[in-house]
Order: C-alpha cells, then sequence, then structure tokens
C-alpha cells in the first residue's frame, strides 16, 4: 500500500478537464508544501510536471496545474489531449525519516 | 544537452551481487543530490535514497535502509546502486533523479526534475 493515496484510474474526453486527488496525512502533504507531480508513460522515465505544490517547470503546458487544500492535493488537467494519456504519480516529501513518498499512481484514458 | 545516463539491463541470478550506474551528462554532477527510485513490473514508482556526490552524504528511505547502498564516484560525475546478494523480488526498473532542490542536516526540499532512461534489473534462477 503506498503511503499516498490516488484513484487507480479517472478518464476524460479530448477538450475536457479532469482531475487526479492525492491524499496523504499531516505527516506529509499537510505538513510541507512540496508535493510534486510526474508524467510517466509507457516505457518511460517520469517527467516532473509540477513542483511545490503548484509551479511548472520550465517547457510543461499550462494546461497541467496543481493545488493543495489540506492533506490533499490535486493535479488538473484541462483542454485534455490524446498524448496526455499516461500514468500520473504524486509525490511528496514526509519529513527527515522518511524522506519521500509516492503515491500508488492513476492512469488517465483519453476516450 | 543535460540528461542522465543509466547502465543496461541486468539479468542475474538470485544471491548474485549487483553495482549499476547513473552517470551526468552536461551539468555540475557535485552541485546535485540524486536520488533512486524502483518500479516493479506494473506498480508505481518508491523512493529508495538519495546521495550527494559531493560529499557522498546519503539519505535512505526506512524500506531500504540495510536493503541496498547508494555510493558515488565525483571524478568520474557518476552515482551507483548496489545489492550485496539479489533476492527474486529485487526484479524492477531501477530509475535515478536529480533533485532540483537540497537536503540540510534534517531535512530536504525540491522535487526531481530530470531522469535517467532506467535500468530494468531482472533476478531469475
Amino acid at each position: 500500500q503506498s503511503a499516498l493515496t490516488q484513484p487507480a484510474s479517472v478518464s476524460g474526453s479530448p477538450g475536457q478537464s479532469i482531475t487526479i486527488s492525492c491524499t496523504g496525512t499531516s505527516s506529509d502533504v499537510g505538513s510541507y508544501n512540496l508535493v510534486s507531480w510526474y508524467q510517466q508513460h509507457p516505457g518511460k522515465a517520469p517527467k516532473l510536471l509540477i513542483y511545490e505544490g503548484s509551479k511548472r517547470p520550465s517547457g510543461v503546458s499550462n494546461r497541467f496545474s496543481g493545488s493543495k487544500s489540506g492533506n490533499t492535493a490535486s493535479l488538473t488537467i484541462s483542454g485534455l489531449q490524446a498524448e496526455d494519456e499516461a500514468d500520473y504519480y504524486c509525490c511528496s516529501y514526509a519529513g527527515s525519516s522518511t524522506f519521500w513518498v509516492f503515491g500508488g499512481g492513476t492512469k488517465l484514458t483519453v476516450l | 544537452e543535460v540528461q542522465l545516463v543509466q547502465s543496461g539491463a541486468e539479468v542475474k541470478k538470485p544471491g548474485e551481487s549487483l553495482k549499476i550506474s547513473c552517470k551526468d551528462s552536461g551539468y555540475s554532477f557535485t552541485s546535485y543530490w540524486i536520488g533512486w527510485v524502483r518500479q516493479m513490473p506494473g506498480k508505481g514508482l518508491e523512493w529508495m535514497g538519495i546521495i550527494y556526490p559531493g560529499d557522498s552524504d546519503t539519505r535512505y528511505s526506512p524500506s531500504f535502509q540495510g536493503q541496498v547502498t547508494i555510493s558515488a564516484d565525483k571524478s568520474i560525475s557518476t552515482a551507483y546502486l548496489q545489492w550485496s546478494s539479489l533476492k527474486a523480488s529485487d526484479t524492477a526498473m531501477y530509475y535515478c533523479a536529480r533533485l532540483e532542490g537540497y537536503c540540510s542536516s534534517n531535512s530536504c526540499y525540491g522535487a526531481f526534475d530530470m531522469w535517467g532512461q532506467g535500468t530494468m534489473v531482472t533476478v531469475s534462477s
């Protein structure tokens, strides 16, 4: 069982928006503004999409946005495109004993 | 182009030792922390540990402490992940990733902004 809880799958049609949740605890997501999100296409390495909860690295589309409320972080993808079909993982810093924890991953299907 | 290049796929038997590598190309290797992440077949990502090649300061996930050893050779800009006695359950893809951030004596900050291509390790008798 992963430290952070994500839905196993979400789906949406091209052009729609979807949101993926990432629920942790007061020891990780709730304590630190250090949630990051990663996209992983099949057979590929993960790619950083969001860091520090809501910041986008250079080159990442502004269709990807992040937020946090309490112990739950969220990734929203607007204007869904076929190439967004991938696995998405959240990650949070969890203190000096555990360091980083990942969510179990969410498979996004673009219908 | 800045990138992390990992060593090739490995097939080993239970009980054998193994050391896989992650070499930087094009950035200041000793200025960034390098982490290792496991992905078992069909499963999610698991953070294993992290090293600062500048002084070899290393931190481990409690789940992997004592199970693997992370090291680095800054003279050749390479980080390593090694096992002394592999098990079938070590079969997985292993990624190295650069931390855009830092670790102090009691906390860490940042996210993993650059990833290697992965090294598949298969352990089977």
